[in-house]
């Protein structure tokens, strides 16, 4: 069964550093999530991309955050200077269509030091 | 007002028993509803979907549908130890596709 694939699984960043976590989604889906999950609290959106460009955006995604396709298989969210209460597990998810379920890769473990 | 909210847990269900998790949401016009299982330290991984007034059943599981009461439930029958996870109610809000996620209920199958 075709699934949603993250890189690396785990990621540890000293604070004021950049990041970028790396998603491959499933190859006949159109839609693409970024979520976050604070140890412990429940799972937050961050944004959507379709069509090349964001969808939606939650308060969360702020100006050190941005998103790229750079190719027709990689979906990528940047995090440019980390903080330490960006340590969270960042999950990249697809869907075919908007309101289609969504999947969950496995998700990146972030560490802020 | 919490967009979604799940009855707090945890959940200790003997096995073979039926476990009912119950959500409520606050946007009346959400279209789309989803449960996920969430193992510890693991990704959310969907179980059930359902987008119309009623009941849809897969196999053990049964998830139910109220839209005027803003109410979704999801049903585990014959509980296994393997079902012991966190389930997480999704919606999606009106005119949208993010997830907005409730804070899980935990369920515990004692064997």
């Amino acid at each position: 069964e075709p699934e949603v694939t993250q890189t690396p699984s785990h990621q540890v960043t000293q604070m004021g550093q950049e990041v970028i976590l790396r998603c491959v989604p499933i190859s006949n889906h159109l839609y693409f999530y970024w979520y976050r999950q604070i140890l412990g609290q429940k799972v937050e959106f961050l944004v959507s991309f379709y069509n090349n460009e964001i969808s939606e955006k939650s308060e969360i995604f702020d100006d050190q955050f941005s998103v790229e396709r750079p190719d027709g298989s990689n979906f990528t969210l940047k995090i440019r200077s980390t903080k330490l209460e960006d340590s969270a597990m960042y999950f990249c998810a697809s869907s075919v269509t908007g309101n289609q379920p969504q999947h969950f890769g496995d998700g990146t473990r972030l560490s802020i030091l | 007002q919490k967009e979604v909210e799940q009855n707090s847990g945890p959940l200790s269900v003997p096995e073979g028993a039926i476990a009912s998790l119950n959500c409520t949401y606050s946007d009346r016009g959400s279209q789309s509803f989803f449960w996920y299982r969430q193992y510890s330290g693991k990704s959310p991984e969907l179980i059930m979907f359902i987008y119309s007034n009623g009941d849809k059943e897969d196999g053990r599981f049964t998830a139910q549908l109220n839209k005027a009461s803003q109410y979704v439930s999801l049903l585990i029958r014959d509980s296994q130890p393997s079902d012991s996870a966190t389930y997480l109610c999704a919606v999606t809000p009106s005119n949208d596709y993010k997830l907005s996620f409730g804070a899980g209920t935990t369920v515990t199958v004692r064997a």
